[in-house]
């Protein structure tokens, strides 16, 4: 059983459309992570949440807006995606801060795909 | 930029066969660690070796990192059908970003 939670688990949108992943860990992490990962390729990191402050966006394309509302929560908005953004999301969690790369801890992702 | 680099990036062995899969950063590593993703699932940690010539073992599993901490390796003993999946290699990545992944190697196991 994994201990960061990912809902939806697949998600089908309209390149219009709004939607939102979401993510939650009960561990006390303080650093929180989204990444996106094409078949056959390793993850690809998106966003760095770090006490619940947004520390690293990976020049990521504004159509993704993330959100951390509490320590336990992260939010992927999602506006107006390109069928190339068809992917898994994984959300990830780690119990230090981002810095010197501390092990993660994964939910088994979203599956996107965009039509 | 900062890369860690991993071969072979596909193989596949006999069950019982031994396995290695190696990793190479292009830089100095504060530490380096492991993950195995199945097929279909997540990125699951494994382990994380700090140490200059750490060797540490897990069951059938055994990990290396080098005495210069820019390489590392993972060698499976007597492969099994669940042992199949991608593993992949990340360290901490310089100039302001997180872990840099490997990769990956994907290990394919026929009975």
């Amino acid at each position: 059983d994994t201990e960061v939670t990912q809902t939806p688990k697949h998600l089908v949108m309209g390149m219009t459309n709004k939607k939102s992943l979401k993510c939650e860990q009960h561990m006390g992490h303080r650093a929180m992570y989204w990444y996106k990962q094409k078949a056959k390729k390793p993850p690809e990191l998106m966003f760095v949440y770090s006490y619940e402050k947004l520390s690293i966006n990976e020049s990521v394309p504004s159509r993704f807006s993330p959100e951390c509302p509490n320590s336990s929560l992260l939010n992927l908005h999602l506006h107006a995606l390109q069928p190339e953004d068809s992917a898994l999301y994984l959300c990830a969690s780690s119990q230090g801060p981002w810095r010197g790369g501390q092990p993660q801890h994964f939910g088994d992702g979203t599956r996107l795909s965009i039509l | 930029g900062q890369q860690v680099m991993q071969i072979p990036q596909y193989q596949h062995v006999q069950e019982g066969e031994d396995f290695t899969t190696y990793c190479n950063s292009s830089t100095t590593l504060s530490n380096i660690q492991w993950y195995k993703q199945r097929p279909g699932g997540h990125p699951v940690f494994l382990i994380q070796l700090v140490k200059s010539g750490e060797v540490k073992k897990q069951k059938r599993l055994t990990f290396q990192f080098g005495e210069a901490k820019k390489n590392s390796s993972l060698h499976i003993t007597a492969t099994q059908t669940t042992d199949v999946g991608t593993y992949f290699c990340a360290g901490p990545g310089q100039a302001g970003t997180a872990l840099i992944f490997g990769k990956g190697t994907t290990l394919s196991v026929s009975s």
